[in-house]
């Protein structure tokens, strides 16, 4: 059974705090690895999908990369505002069934506080 | 473009009742998802379906089913509504396999079993 873990589970950071959190996957069959925003009352949103070992992608003060051979993905958020306050969802296709699949993690709750 | 609808938004049913929820995916998105989540619990996969062929579901009960439609419409049945499954339930759409693609969501149906 495949395993998505995130870490923390919950963080409440002062506005313009930089803060980080961490996805762990499993490190074998690696396809992608997905990262969602989930505000609360709106749709998880796409932030990035990643699929190259060292990958680094940024959107804005958003930023993430990725170890697939230790399967570990980070994802930075510098100077947070209010606004970045959501649920951040790291997601892993199952690509054991070469379906649509995705693992989910539990999630990191972020709080920004102004 | 327009994005992908759920209806209804809300529901309330008693127990042992059935429930018919509908997904209407992204213009050209032939790939379906659908996930629940309950309290505690991170998204948790349903089901997946492509061209009208389920590909792959969860580990959930048979009362769990669903379909898509020629114009990739997906609809998801409950019956025998238990109060376990009192959840959010949300559908997410790609293009083609969502393992290097983003997967867009819905707003999600809240149902609530009493």
């Amino acid at each position: 059974i495949l395993n998505v873990e995130q870490s923390p589970q919950s963080l409440h950071v002062q506005e313009g705090d930089s803060t980080n959190f961490t996805c762990s996957f499993p490190s074998s069959n690696f396809y992608a690895l997905h990262w969602y925003r989930w505000e609360t009352a709106k749709s998880p949103e796409a932030l990035f999908v990643m699929t190259l070992n060292g990958d680094e992608k940024k959107k804005g003060r958003i930023s993430a990369t990725l170890n697939t051979k230790e399967g570990y993905s980070y994802l930075y958020i510098k100077g947070s505002q209010p606004e970045d306050s959501a649920t951040y969802l790291c997601a892993f296709p199952d690509g054991s069934s070469n379906t649509g699949k995705l693992i989910f993690g539990q999630g990191t709750t972020l709080q920004v506080k102004p | 473009k327009a994005g992908v609808t759920q209806t209804p938004r809300y529901l309330i049913k008693t127990r042992g009742q059935q429930v018919t929820l509908s997904c209407s995916p992204i213009s050209g998105h032939r790939s379906v998802s659908w996930y629940q989540q309950t309290p505690g619990q991170g998204l948790q996969f349903l089901f997946e379906y492509f061209s009208e062929t389920q590909r792959n579901k969860g580990n959930f009960p048979g009362r769990f089913s669903g379909r898509q439609f020629s114009n990739s419409r997906s609809e998801m049945n409950v019956s025998t509504l238990e109060l376990g499954d009192s959840a959010l339930y949300l559908c997410a759409s790609s293009v083609g396999h969502t393992m290097n693609t983003e997967a867009f969501f819905g707003q999600g149906t809240r149902l609530t079993v009493v």
